[in-house]
């Protein structure tokens, strides 16, 4: 079983479009992520979520919506898609503790090409 | 704020090679700091970690040690195989904050 599964896996667009990217966990952990790497392997915090509510949104343009439905879900909806929003979008989850181990997991990514 | 410092890439060794990738960081207290190993076509995967300094982290041959003074973890490798190939990214997390601050990866290539 996949811990952390992302679909789909390849998505390419055209400017303008909306699409979502899904997330699931099986692991049972509490705090999920989505995680933007460039074309460059540059990766950067976009959100977390901890038991569906949001902790962590960085200055990402409001075009990208995270909605959590429940602690096992974090999808990613992107509103008029735009040439830079071309990357590998990473969903990642962790278990939150009294102490911080920091270990996230990761799904397989999706890439995103905005055409 | 915090910030990982890692060397530049690409790095293109032969099999049976000594491996030092290095990374320094900056931050407030006492971070943890981590390696993930991202293999061609996956997701970043947890190498290894330490927590407080002076520990070693170690895994599939690969270790770190955490340095306060010199505020490094530099990853080794004594022996890298054509395996080894992937993309290396350091990475810390502030003491009872979740939130990981990864550096720019740097990309290992191992020639047979």
């Amino acid at each position: 079983d996949t811990a952390v599964s992302q679909t789909p896996k390849y998505l390419v667009t055209q400017m303008g479009n909306d699409k979502s990217i899904k997330c699931e966990q099986n692991l049972g952990h509490d705090t999920m992520y989505w995680y933007k790497q460039d074309s460059k392997k540059f990766l950067k915090i976009m959100f977390s979520y901890n038991n569906k509510e949001l902790i962590i949104n960085e200055t990402v343009p409001n075009r990208f919506s995270p909605k959590s439905p429940d602690k096992a879900h974090l999808n990613l909806h992107i509103n008029s898609l735009e040439l830079g929003d071309s990357a590998v979008y990473f969903c990642a989850s962790s278990q939150k503790t009294g102490i911080n181990t920091g270990e996230l997991f990761f799904g397989e990514g999706s890439r995103l090409t905005v055409l | 704020g915090n910030s990982v410092t890692q060397m530049e890439g690409p790095v293109t060794l032969s099999e049976e090679a000594f491996l030092t990738i290095n990374c320094t960081y900056t931050a407030t207290g006492y971070p943890s700091l981590f390696w993930y190993v991202q293999y061609p076509g996956e997701g970043l995967q947890l190498l290894l970690k330490a927590t407080k300094a002076d520990d070693k982290g170690s895994n599939k041959g690969f270790e770190a040690t955490y340095r306060k003074e010199t505020t490094s973890f530099h990853l080794e490798k004594g022996s890298v195989q054509v395996s080894d190939s992937a993309v290396y990214f350091c990475a810390l997390s502030p003491f009872g904050n979740e939130k990981l601050t990864f550096g720019t990866g740097t990309r290992l290539t191992i020639i047979p």
